[in-house]
């Protein structure tokens, strides 16, 4: 099956720094990736959609300025926490899709912001 | 928004009994649905998916059907095994500006008893 891998699968980090998270497809170009934040059992929650080559769309709720994303190849996308702070602190995942709708996810970043 | 303060239902079963995960979408033009499991501290992990032209469809084990005039989706489980443990999650996607939004339901945890 289509891989995606995701880097890295656990960050700490001090508050005010950045943070950037690697999303690869890695046997597929993925024109369109996803990325979701999640919260201790709950639901994905849907940050954004990459786009290859364009600018990434925002879900309402979700600052473009605090969470860059870049899409710079059909391979990878990453996603960079501005200046995080300990409300940060999260699960991130990204998924990739491939040949239509079917996603295939990465295994996750856990974000701790101390 | 988050769904904040919102605890993921639970189903337990024993081993060996079939289990039903059950799932209400929201957008009646969503034409794809997905179910994911999701292990702790993972991605989540494609099971099987439906196309809105469909009402069932089976996998090795599970089986998706699909009811578009109320909006329903389940999962069906057979011959429930411990490692079937997981939050179940499923997913609607529909198109939205010439692209398909994928967006998750609440998510379901399902504990099997040896």
């Amino acid at each position: 099956g289509a891989v995606v891998s995701q880097h890295p699968s656990w960050v700490i980090c001090k508050s005010g720094t950045s943070v950037k998270i690697e999303c690869r497809s890695l046997d597929f170009q993925a024109t369109t990736m996803f990325w979701y934040r999640q919260f201790p059992k709950q639901s994905l929650m849907l940050m954004a959609t990459s786009n290859e080559g364009s600018k990434a769309t925002y879900e309402q709720g979700v600052e473009k300025d605090k969470f860059l994303i870049n899409h710079a190849s059909l391979t990878l996308s990453t996603l960079t926490v501005t200046s995080a702070h300990p409300e940060d602190s999260s699960f991130y995942i990204c998924s990739a899709r491939k040949a239509g709708e079917k996603l295939f996810f990465g295994s996750g970043t856990q974000l701790s912001v101390l | 928004g988050e769904s904040v303060g919102l605890h993921l239902p639970t189903l337990s079963v024993q081993e060996g009994d079939n289990s039903i995960i059950n799932c209400a979408y929201s957008n009646s033009a969503s034409d794809y649905f997905i179910w994911y499991k999701q292990e702790s501290g993972k991605g989540p992990q494609f099971i099987i998916d439906i196309r809105s032209n469909m009402d069932k469809r089976q996998g090795q084990r599970v089986t998706v059907l699909l009811n578009k005039t109320v909006k329903h989706l389940s999962l069906q489980i057979a011959a429930t095994q411990p490692g079937d443990s997981a939050v179940y999650f499923c997913a609607e996607t529909y198109p939205s500006g010439g692209s398909y939004i994928p967006t998750f339901g609440r998510g379901t945890s399902l504990i099997v008893h040896p």
